[in-house]
């Protein structure tokens, strides 16, 4: 079953604690990306990559690393988590035969 | 970047009747334009997207209508079921960035 899959889907950690949420796809696309949602702001893009070794920054960067050592991986690293990353996050990826974006189910991480 | 506006923000439709979202975006270089549903607790789930080359186009009770000289684009729902309360976003792509999205409308089916 074609897929995106991500890990841990809910997790509570303190100010600081550096996490990695995990991102995994089956569909060997090639572009990925990490959005956060929160309330009344929608949808907006982390980072994303195009491809191994190549990853650009969205609309909201600050406080996250990411890396694409393979094609089908996407890791989210918050190093020092604030409060104000908390949200509900989701990995996606993006078929390029369609243009259709893949989500995962969803992270919701709480930074106390 | 890409700029996508969406409103209403909430909109409440009496059951069978019409609901419709409007969106406008600011890159003129975009060229696909989907729109996701998102259930409660759930991921969003794309339910009709449209291409730049295209004006309208249908699935269903659902149809999406696209302008691209004033740059704007409307999801249409008729004969609404109350499974059709939900999320809806729609979003922009032109370059390599990726999706662009709304803010999102909260649709709500009143029985």
């Amino acid at each position: 079953e074609a897929q995106v899959t991500q890990n841990p889907r809910y997790l509570i950690t303190v100010t600081g604690k550096k996490l990695t949420v995990t991102c995994s796809q089956n569909m060997n696309h090639e572009y990925m990306s990490w959005y956060r949602q929160d309330p009344g702001l929608g949808l907006r893009q982390i980072y994303y990559s195009m491809n191994v070794e190549v990853t650009d920054k969205g609309d909201v960067p600050e406080g996250y690393k990411v890396s694409r050592k393979e094609k089908r991986n996407f890791p989210l690293i918050l190093e020092s988590p604030s409060p104000n990353q908390t949200s509900l996050y989701f990995c996606a990826s993006i078929s390029e035969n369609t243009g259709e974006l893949f989500f995962g189910e969803g992270s919701r991480l709480t930074v106390l | 970047g890409e700029n996508v506006e969406q409103h209403p923000s909430t909109l409440s439709v009496q059951e069978g009747d019409s609901a419709v979202i409007k969106c406008t975006y600011s890159d003129s270089a975009s060229n696909y334009f989907p729109w996701y549903k998102q259930e409660l607790g759930k991921r969003p789930q794309l339910i009709i997207d449209i291409r730049s080359n295209v004006g309208e186009k249908k699935d269903q009770r659902i149809a999406v209508t696209l302008n691209k000289t004033a740059k704007h684009f409307s999801l249409h729902i008729t004969e609404t079921q109350p499974e059709d309360s939900a999320v809806y976003f729609c979003a922009a792509r032109g370059g390599a960035d990726g999706l662009t999205f709304g803010k999102g409308t909260h649709l709500i089916i009143q029985p």
